[in-house]
This record gives C-alpha cells, structure tokens and sequence, in this order.
C-alpha cells in the first residue's frame, strides 16, 4: 500500500464545527508534518512533529510514530480553514513522503 | 520575517527543451527544497540543499538538476521538458534540516509543455 494514507480525501463542514483528518504510515516513521494549501496553491507549515501533541489556536495535532499515525483536527471552523490539508512524513533523512490531501470545504 | 520569490511564475515550453526555474529566499536559511506537485496530488522531493553548493537527491530527481549558487538561491533545471507535462514547481526553505524545522514555502512555478 501507500507509504502514506492519508483520510478523508474531502471533508465538508458547516462553521464552527469542528472535525479531525487522519493519515496513516505502512512504516515507523520519524517525524510529520501539517500544511495547508489555499485557493492560490500557497502553502503553509501548519505542525512538525517528532512525537506527541501540539496544538495552535484551533488546530490541534497529534503524532504517534509506534502506532504509525498523525491526527489533524480542526475546531469551530472557519471559512478561512477551506483548503487541501497534507500531512507529510520524514522516513529518513531529507525524504518527506506526501499524503493525497485532504480538501476541505467550509460552509457559511 | 521573509520571503521566498519564485521566477517565472508560468512558464510554457517545448518538448525537449531545458528550463530553468529560481527561486530566491531572504529567512538566511540553510536548507533550501525543490517539490513538484501534480494536478490533485501531495507533493514530491526533487531536490534539497543545506548548505551552498551542496546537493541532495530527493525521490523524484531523475531529469531534473539542480544547483546552490548561493545561500540565498537554489535553481532547478528541467533536463528535456516532456509533452504534454503540466505540474506546480514549488521551492521552500528552513532553518534547519526539514526534519526539525518549519518549512516555508514559495507561490510556485507553473509549467505546462507544449
């Protein structure tokens, strides 16, 4: 399978709801990280993780190399937040493996 | 704060041609990455620096070269541009290795090979 799974592939919420992305790893990985790419294709670093949990404002992230996923989730969400979401996974040095995205849609 | 800039922003060409894409950063970063992204998908390490004049193979490096000028710029090369080819080329820098710092990204280079 994919190094990389990443679930939902498209996520639809109303404001101020709130939901979680997940992706999955077929191997131990050493560490991931969150983007967010917008309507105009910028991205944005949203987490790097090695272990454990952070979280920002709205956003809270989750890594667990032992059991090989990472968590995204998004709280009272705002139209803002509409964009595809990767996570991405450090294998080995200088190799960061993509997930497929996840694109997510705020609805007024 | 900085900024990455990317030039061209599009850029068509011929099959088989060579095509060169910079980008430029003013963070002072050591790290510098090329990605390709295809319509709808994550994004692929071309190639990544960490320092000037040093260079390293990402997975997808194979008709693509790339060369740290400087500190500052990191420049890729498509070797024979392939028909019909159509992908976002995205440059980003960091601090540190990828692994332990945040990477921040430049708007892209849009190719599209007639």
């Amino acid at each position: 399978g994919m190094p990389v799974e990443q679930n939902p592939p498209a996520l639809s919420l109303y404001e101020g709801a709130e939901s979680g992305l997940r992706c999955n790893f077929s191997t131990t990985m050493k560490g991931v990280q969150w983007f967010q790419q917008n309507h105009r294709g910028r991205l944005i670093t949203l987490f790097y993780l090695a272990q454990g949990t952070k979280e920002n404002g709205r956003l809270k992230s989750t890594f667990n190399s032992k059991e090989r996923y990472s968590t995204l989730h998004i709280k009272d969400a705002q139209l803002e937040d509409s964009g595809t979401y990767f996570c991405a996974a450090n294998y080995n040095q200088g190799k960061l493996i993509f997930g497929q995205g996840t694109k997510l849609s705020i609805k007024p | 704060g900085g900024i990455i800039t990317q030039t061209p922003k599009f850029l068509i060409g011929q099959e088989g041609q060579k095509l060169t894409l910079k980008c430029q950063q003013n963070f002072n970063h050591d790290t510098m990455y090329w990605y390709r992204q295809d319509s709808g998908k994550g994004l692929r390490l071309i190639y990544y620096s960490i320092t000037e004049n040093d260079l390293q193979k990402g997975d997808l490096s194979e008709g693509y070269d790339a060369s740290r000028e400087k500190k500052s710029s990191f420049s890729l090369t498509v070797t024979s541009a392939q028909k019909n080819e159509m992908a976002v080329f995205l440059c980003a820098s960091s601090k540190r290795d990828w692994g332990k710092d945040t990477q921040y990204f430049g708007p892209g280079t849009r190719l599209l090979v007639l």
